[in-house]
């Protein structure tokens, strides 16, 4: 496709399960990026990939959030043991490179609910 | 430590009125600075950019946006808003020296244009 694509696009899940969420950047785009938007706190950012390395994961709130990229497209974002706090819209975003001459291309989210 | 602050939370205007949403920054190195619109039910889309050269810098849909260094903001305007400029703006700062292309967001300003 021509944008970035994620999925699910909603997901409910129980307090304590564990989620993947899935980011396909647009082909060609060597950064990837999460972010997460969330009520009261806006949009934050989550961790940075360039190529299937992450030189920034400085924004993932604790040890259960983890990201990995493969083959230099796919990421998955997953959440251990899940809280009601982690409830949110998790966005994806790519670019053609790292750096501020880049702009990023943001998908449509995944809307993760915690019961 | 940097961040970004919208003022206006939600902003409710007529058809053909004058918009002004207000963004200042805090950050005392170079800055990259980005104005991001997230129509309702679409992904976040670019639109305009700041990073060096004419502080007016003019974006889609006839959006402009002014930095002013000494007032470290960066608000956006435009003469005369439509219904279909309904929306939620962001105002964003590139992190640091802008090598990763993280982005620091504000909270977002909901703009309903009354038709």
């Amino acid at each position: 496709g021509a944008g970035v694509s994620q999925s699910p696009s909603n997901k409910v899940t129980e307090k304590g399960k564990d989620v993947e969420l899935r980011c396909d950047p647009i082909s060609g785009h060597t950064a990837l990026y999460w972010y997460r938007q969330s009520l009261g706190q806006g949009l934050e950012f989550l961790i940075y990939f360039q190529g299937n390395s992450a030189p920034d994961k400085s924004g993932l709130p604790s040890d259960r959030f983890s990201a990995e990229r493969t083959g230099g497209s796919v990421s998955t974002l997953t959440i251990q043991r899940t809280q009601q706090e982690d409830s949110a819209v998790y966005l994806c975003a790519s670019s053609r490179g790292g750096g501020s001459n880049q702009p990023q291309h943001f998908g449509d989210g995944t809307r993760l609910s915690i019961l | 430590a940097q961040s970004v602050s919208q003022h206006n939370h939600h902003v409710i205007l007529s058809e053909a009125a004058s918009l002004e949403l207000g963004c200042n920054y805090s950050y005392g190195g170079t800055v990259n600075l980005f104005w991001y619109v997230q129509y309702p039910g679409q992904h976040l889309q670019l639109l305009l950019k700041y990073f060096s050269g004419d502080p007016l810098v003019k974006g889609i849909k006839g959006f402009e946006a002014e930095f002013i260094k000494s007032k470290f903001s960066f608000n956006l305007r435009k003469p005369s808003v439509q219904w279909s400029d309904t929306a939620e703006y962001f105002c964003a700062l590139l992190h640091g020296s802008g090598n990763t292309g993280k982005l620091i967001f504000g909270q977002g300003t909901t703009l309903q244009v009354k038709p």
